[in-house]
């Protein structure tokens, strides 16, 4: 159980395009989920922390109006990356949790995103 | 300030040897600490964490307020061990519970 997907797993796109990455949670509801941006031999770094319903909150120095992102029900989350340009090529990976309660991040299998 | 110190990047022991992965934190609340693994071309995953006090793997890891630290030990290493090791401090308000992670540490173990 507890299993996250991300969609793509990797995608290559041309500078000035948008790209859309979805995380889904498959046998649980995420009232909360995070994304992650990981760069070659990095931690990871939170970008931001969305909860279902109500509008994403965002790490300093990341920008929402570059990444955004929609958590429109308990099992989808979608990080946009617009106006893609090659400084936003990185490793994304978002975590899903189902509770509080039991405050356990689930984590997606990432996504390559390169932009050329 | 919040923030996890994992000072060792790679740490190299051969198979039956103990191992150490050191872990320090800062965190002036009360802290919940946790150990994700990563093994090669896979994702991230929850080794354990403080409150559950368990071994997984035959690893353990005590949580030392005093010292505020959090480090992982095994007593034999296996080559199975192989890994990216990653420590995290959970931080923030009740719903918006973040994990901030240390730097890593790579353990191989060698046959």
């Amino acid at each position: 159980g507890a299993v996250v997907s991300q969609h793509p797993s990797r995608v290559i796109c041309k500078s000035g395009t948008s790209v859309k990455i979805e995380c889904r949670s498959l046998d649980f509801q995420a009232t909360t989920m995070f994304w992650y941006r990981q760069f070659p031999k990095q931690s990871l770094m939170l970008m931001a922390t969305s909860n279902e319903g109500s509008k994403a909150t965002y790490e300093q120095g990341v920008e929402k109006d570059k990444f955004l992102i929609n958590h429109a029900s308990l099992t989808l989350s979608t990080l946009t990356v617009t106006s893609a340009h090659p400084e936003d090529s990185s490793f994304y990976i978002c975590s899903a949790r189902e509770s509080r309660a039991y405050n356990e991040q689930f984590f997606g299998p990432g996504t390559r995103l390169t932009v050329l | 300030a919040q923030r996890v110190t994992q000072p060792e990047k790679l740490l190299s022991v051969f198979k039956g040897a103990p191992v150490e992965l050191k872990c320090n934190y800062s965190y002036s609340g009360s802290p919940e600490l946790f150990w994700y693994v990563q093994y090669s071309r896979q994702r991230l995953q929850l080794l354990l964490r403080h409150i559950s006090r368990e071994s997984i793997k035959g690893f353990t890891a005590d949580l030392n307020k005093g010292e505020t630290s959090f480090h992982l030990k095994k007593p034999f290493a296996q080559e199975e061990d192989s890994a990216m090791y990653y420590c995290a401090l959970s931080a923030g308000s009740y719903n918006t519970d973040k994990l901030i992670f240390g730097t890593g540490t790579r353990l191989q173990v060698f046959p």
